[in-house]
């Protein structure tokens, strides 16, 4: 089973800031890969798909980028809205899909 | 616009089976190449994927829940039900259902939509 290990678990930043996120597999899985946020109470919101894709709608201050086993989610000029938890995936029809353990964005 | 909603006890008893049913609209569950989820979140902690059932009927599974799974399509009621069989307290969570398609040139399938979500909690 390949295990996701996101870093750091928390991450204080402040508003205008540019954060980036890790996502490393524990073995190469190409591309497929995606980032999703979360606020409290509510389900999850795909952002990036296949390691780089932004998905529509989602403001172009979120990027994605990597291949194999590390992957990085980059948001440039963070708003107040952005402050959030962000978990990465690996995805696979073959196999379930894994979640790392998530990163929780606050403010500083 | 697909939605999905989640439904289902929301307190069950030890050892008792778990049962939700994800009703889904603005779409069939029975057409196209999607596949239909289950996720659930402990509380403060993150996400868990339950496993999957494609259009098909074929089903990809937790390794560490799969005695204990069955997702299954209701084409008749547009829905996708999970049982969870001899539940503990570790299996409380919010449970949520979730559509996965295969975008143009993609050899697998990403999440896109999402439900709201339903807490379940186990306890006697």
């Amino acid at each position: 089973d390949i295990q996701m290990t996101q870093s750091p678990s928390t991450l204080s930043a402040s508003v205008g800031d540019r954060v980036t996120i890790t996502c490393r597999a524990s073995q190469s899985i190409g591309i497929w890969l995606a980032w999703f946020q979360q606020k409290p109470g509510k389900a999850p919101n795909l952002l990036i798909y296949r390691a780089s894709s932004l998905e529509s709608g989602v403001p172009s201050r979120f990027s994605g980028s990597g291949s194999g086993t590390e992957f990085t989610l980059t948001v440039s000029g963070l708003q107040p809205d952005d402050f959030a938890t962000y978990y990465c995936q690996h995805y696979a029809s073959y196999s379930r899909g894994t979640f790392g353990q998530g990163t929780k964005l606050e403010i500083k | 616009q697909v939605q999905l909603q989640e439904s289902g006890p929301g307190l069950v008893k030890p050892s008792q089976t778990l049962s939700l049913t994800c009703s889904v609209s603005g779409g069939s569950i029975s057409s196209g190449d999607y596949s239909w989820t289950w996720i659930r979140q402990p509380a403060g902690s993150g996400l868990d994927y339950i496993g999957r059932v494609h259009t098909s009927g074929r089903t990809t599974y937790n390794p560490s829940l799969r005695s204990r799974l069955t997702i299954s399509l209701d084409t008749s009621k547009n829905q996708v039900s999970l049982k969870l069989s001899s539940v503990t307290a570790a299996d409380t969570a919010v449970y949520y259902c979730a559509r996965e398609r295969f975008r143009r040139g993609d050899l697998h399938p990403s999440l896109d939509y999402w439900g709201q979500g339903t807490l379940v909690t186990v306890s006697s």
